[in-house]
């Protein structure tokens, strides 16, 4: 099956540093989501972008949907303690003539912040 | 509460002896998934439903089945486990948050096959 290409795949941070993660693909998705895992929990949406060249902020958190539409990015601004977990960004394609739910992962992006 | 939950949320089990996840979400969602992550793999969509008696197969659906009998439950059963299928597993609803769809994750099962 499909999946995107994230990056890094772990960062170990100090408290207050900004945070930088990407997610590529070589195809073009109509949807990009970013997520959030805490440990022992299931994912939880952080920002869901629907249009190329979106960008949205959630709080300290700013993600971009690329032009190509083969890309994203997550910003998390002056870090803190509770941003600590793996982050997955997750694409969706739509076919022509019907819907689909079905998301396609990113292989996670494990973020630890020293406080 | 709109939550979705599983159980067992821990499981160990020996090779070939067969087991149920239940997935159950109070939402009135048509379409529902599993999930399972393994480390440097993210998630991997094992099986999907599109509405009650609606099943079809994710990207990873070797050794796992499911039904749909009604629209809040969505088992998944392994009928003869073995290690390879040792995972953390979410069960996952989709409904409308606003104008768009959003997938809401259950807590996870962490399975082990001995």
């Amino acid at each position: 099956g499909q999946q995107l290409n994230q990056s890094p795949q772990s960062m170990f941070i100090q408290e207050g540093e900004d945070v930088s993660m990407n997610c590529t693909s070589s195809s073009i998705f109509n949807t990009w989501l970013w997520y959030k895992q805490d440990p022992g929990e299931g994912p939880v949406l952080l920002i869901a972008l629907y249009k190329a060249g979106e960008l949205t902020s959630n709080g300290r958190l700013t993600a971009q949907f690329g032009i190509t539409r083969k890309d994203s990015f997550l910003n998390i601004s002056a870090s803190i303690p509770s941003d600590v977990g793996i982050y997955f960004c997750a694409g969706q394609q739509t076919p022509y003539g019907g819907a689909t739910n079905k998301l396609i992962f990113g292989t996670g992006t494990l973020l630890a912040v020293q406080p | 509460e709109a939550q979705v939950t599983q159980n067992p949320r821990y499981l160990i089990t020996v090779t070939g002896k067969k087991l149920t996840v239940t997935c159950s979400q109070n939402m009135n969602h048509e379409y529902m998934s599993w999930y399972r992550q393994d480390p440097g793999l993210g998630l991997r969509q094992i099986y999907y439903s599109m509405n009650v008696e609606v099943t079809d197969k994710g990207d990873v659906p070797e050794g796992y089945k499911v039904s749909r009998k009604e629209k809040r439950n969505f088992p998944l059963i392994l009928e003869s486990p073995s290690p390879n299928q040792t995972s953390l597993y979410f069960c996952a609803s989709t409904g409308l948050r606003g104008a768009y769809n959003e997938q809401f994750f259950g807590p996870g099962t962490r399975l082990t096959v001995l």
